[in-house]
């Protein structure tokens, strides 16, 4: 139970370009995600918190405006990339907050999105 | 806000030898720390997770030790393999809200 599915992911798009990522709650409600960005051997960095219905809270210097994040329904999250550069080019990676599991209070990740912009 | 690092960077350990990876963070009121694993290209996959009212938890072949005084968590892997091979992260949940915090991560290789 609890999987959370995350697509696509790898996609390559050109500078300039909008680039749009899922992630969904396969078997339960997320009435909470997070998106997370990750550069290469770093650590993951939260960009905002989705909640189902509302607007997303974005973390301190991340551009709400190029960061899209959509989560119009209790399984499904967005985020858009928008005008994608060269320096977008990371890791993605979502993660649900499952409130009915009692363990690791219900914190499930996506296998995250490798975005590159050429 | 909540800061959290790592002690080492990367870490080697011979197979069927025991590693300890270490996590300290800064805010003595977090109450809820989770142990990750991450392979290359995937997302952090849950090992263990402790509250703040334990100082210790174990799982099949881990063991989180939790050192509120110091400010300090450790993840304990017993008779290592080399599907161990992977970076751990700690995370720590913020106070007051749901988000988690990742450590810098060590990357764990396990010798043949």
């Amino acid at each position: 139970g609890a999987v959370v599915s995350q697509h696509p992911s790898r996609v390559i798009c050109k500078s300039g370009t909008s680039v749009k990522i899922e992630c969904r709650s396969l078997d339960f409600q997320a009435t909470t995600m997070f998106w997370y960005r990750q550069f290469p051997k770093q650590s993951l960095m939260l960009m905002a918190t989705s909640n189902e219905g509302s607007k997303a809270t974005y973390e301190q210097g991340v551009e709400k405006d190029k960061f899209l994040i959509n989560h119009a329904s209790l399984t499904l999250s967005t985020l858009t990339v928008t005008s994608a550069h060269p320096e977008d080019s990371s890791f993605y990676i979502c993660s649900a907050r499952n409130y009915d599991r009692v363990a690791n209070y219900g914190y499930t990740f996506g296998s995250g999105t490798r975005l590159t912009v050429v | 806000g909540e800061s959290v690092g790592l002690h080492l960077p990367t870490l080697s350990v011979q197979e069927g030898d025991n590693s300890i990876i270490n996590c300290a963070y800064s805010n003595s009121a977090s109450d809820y720390f989770i142990w990750y694993k991450q392979e290359s290209g995937k997302g952090p996959q849950f090992i263990i997770d402790i509250r703040s009212n334990m100082d210790k938890r174990q799982g099949q072949r881990v063991t989180v030790l939790l050192n509120k005084t110091v400010k300090h968590l450790s993840l304990q892997i017993a008779a290592t393999q080399p599907g161990d091979s992977a970076v751990y992260f700690c995370a720590v949940r913020g106070v007051g809200n749901e988000k988690l915090t990742f450590g810098t991560g060590t990357r764990l290789t396990i010798i043949p």
